[in-house]
């Protein structure tokens, strides 16, 4: 069965502190996605990947980076974490050819 | 640009009734894909079911189900004989292969299901 795990899955960080949110995959999937959520916006595109060593901007990218070291491993990176940042953080594995997504359970982070 | 649009932000009902959850998009494309999820109440994100733009037979998938009306750029998702276990809420997600978003999903904001006993 196809399976995305996320860590950590939950994270306290201080204003201007580093944050790196961490995504693997096990659906040997060429996509992922790097989604937040925040009440009124639903789900919102932050970096995504096709593959390894590939990053590309989503729609809200500023703030974030992401790295994709390999094809089960996806992180994202914030450099310096702003408490507008804190929100619910979602993985996501999709294959080139399929549509479907499938997701993580999500990490809450928190930033003071 | 590409939008999904959810107008109802809850929805109650009683449970082994069936209820319809509505969503419109736009988008410039003449062929997309458009999906739903389920969000439960522990947090998971659920692909239910989705619709090809060029196919007119509407999807269905055990008791969810698709009506698709592509002259209004509506994609409503219905659940028949509803159980308490359908309780969560539920995303509209549009994908254009063909348009600058690539592979990405454009979600709605999501409607939250409460069924009650």
């Amino acid at each position: 069965e196809a399976a995305v795990t996320q860590s950590p899955r939950n994270k306290v960080a201080v204003t201007g502190g580093k944050v790196t949110l961490s995504c693997n995959q096990t659906n040997n999937h060429n996509n992922m996605y790097w989604y937040r959520q925040d009440t009124g916006h639903g789900l919102r595109l932050i970096h995504y990947s096709y593959g390894a060593g590939s990053t590309e901007k989503g729609d809200i990218p500023d703030g974030y980076k992401a790295s994709r070291p390999s094809q089960e491993n996806f992180s994202l990176i914030l450099e310096l974490a702003t408490p507008s940042q804190t929100s619910v953080y979602f993985c996501a594995s999709g294959d080139t050819r399929q549509d479907t997504q499938y997701f993580g359970p999500g990490t809450r982070l928190l930033v003071l | 640009a590409q939008k999904v649009t959810q107008t109802q932000t809850s929805i109650s009902v009683v449970e082994k009734t069936t209820v319809t959850m509505d969503c419109v998009y736009e988008t410039r494309d003449s062929s997309y894909f458009l999906f739903w999820y389920k969000q439960t109440a522990s947090g998971e994100i659920v692909f239910l079911i989705r619709q090809d733009s060029y196919k007119k037979e509407n999807a269905t998938v055990g008791h969810y189900s698709l009506n698709f009306q592509k002259p209004k750029s509506s994609i409503g998702l219905i659940i028949t004989a509803t159980q308490i276990e359908d309780s969560a809420v539920y995303f509209c997600a549009m994908r254009d292969p063909y348009g600058s978003s690539g592979n990405k999903l454009i979600f709605g904001i999501g409607t939250l299901l409460s069924v009650k006993p």
